[in-house]
């Protein structure tokens, strides 16, 4: 039992470059979540799934786009990556309820130069 | 929609102490509190959590608070270690929150010096 698996762990990216990050989770989960962390600023949300073939917005999806193709799938892409998107991207899922716990990946370590 | 806020954002206290963080939430709707740890370079884990139909939850050297009223949350750690240095999150969920996606504070760093 993997848990939440993020591919790749670290990547570097020129500007205008495109790529896609990967979630994979294992644990059944209906919801899924891509967030960004940035120094003082915590973990913001970027878009989420409610369920398979589902995608919905965050706080801040402008520039990502997203697609739960599959239930245990949630891939995370960058059409044009901009400096601003350097950041480290934790990918999380739960269940369907409000009151319980979210799993997190390990995170992606991304740079755009 | 909601809003966490967190303090202090940074908080160094010495081997033995305690330490306190406090979070206060906007939302009267949310009814799950997560607290997370994360150590540098690591996944956000959690940590405890407690829900809003309780006041109170303990686990060893940690604890969590709840006021409804007032719509705040307070982590205590009793006996800190050096180990539990690391930023600290909470985060609310409100059923209202569309996703019910955790809307997370900003973080304190806990530094516990031996």
């Amino acid at each position: 039992n993997a848990g939440v698996t993020q591919t790749p762990k670290f990547r570097v990216l020129k500007t205008g470059q495109s790529m896609t990050l990967l979630c994979a989770q294992d644990m059944n989960h209906e919801y899924m979540y891509w967030y960004r962390q940035d120094p003082g600023m915590g973990l913001r949300l970027i878009h989420y799934s409610v369920g398979e073939g589902t995608t919905a917005k965050g706080e801040v999806p402008d520039g990502y786009n997203v697609s739960r193709l599959k239930k245990q799938n949630f891939l995370l892409g960058l059409e044009s990556a901009a400096p601003s998107q350097t950041s480290v991207y934790f990918c999380a899922s739960s269940y369907t309820y409000s009151n319980q716990p979210q799993h997190f990946g390990d995170g992606t370590r991304l740079s755009i130069l | 929609g909601e809003n966490v806020e967190q303090h202090p954002s940074t908080l160094s206290v010495q081997e033995g102490d305690s330490a306190v963080i406090k979070c206060t939430y906007s939302d009267s709707a949310s009814n799950y509190f997560p607290w997370y740890k994360q150590e540098l370079g690591k996944r956000p884990q959690l940590i405890i959590d407690i829900r809003s139909n309780v006041g109170e939850k303990k686990d060893q050297r940690i604890a969590v608070t709840l006021n409804k009223t007032a719509k705040h949350f307070s982590l205590h750690i009793t006996e800190t270690q050096p180990e539990d240095s690391a930023v600290y999150f909470c985060a609310a969920i409100s059923p209202r929150q569309a996703g019910t996606a955790l809307i997370f504070g900003k973080g304190t760093t806990l530094s516990v010096s031996s």
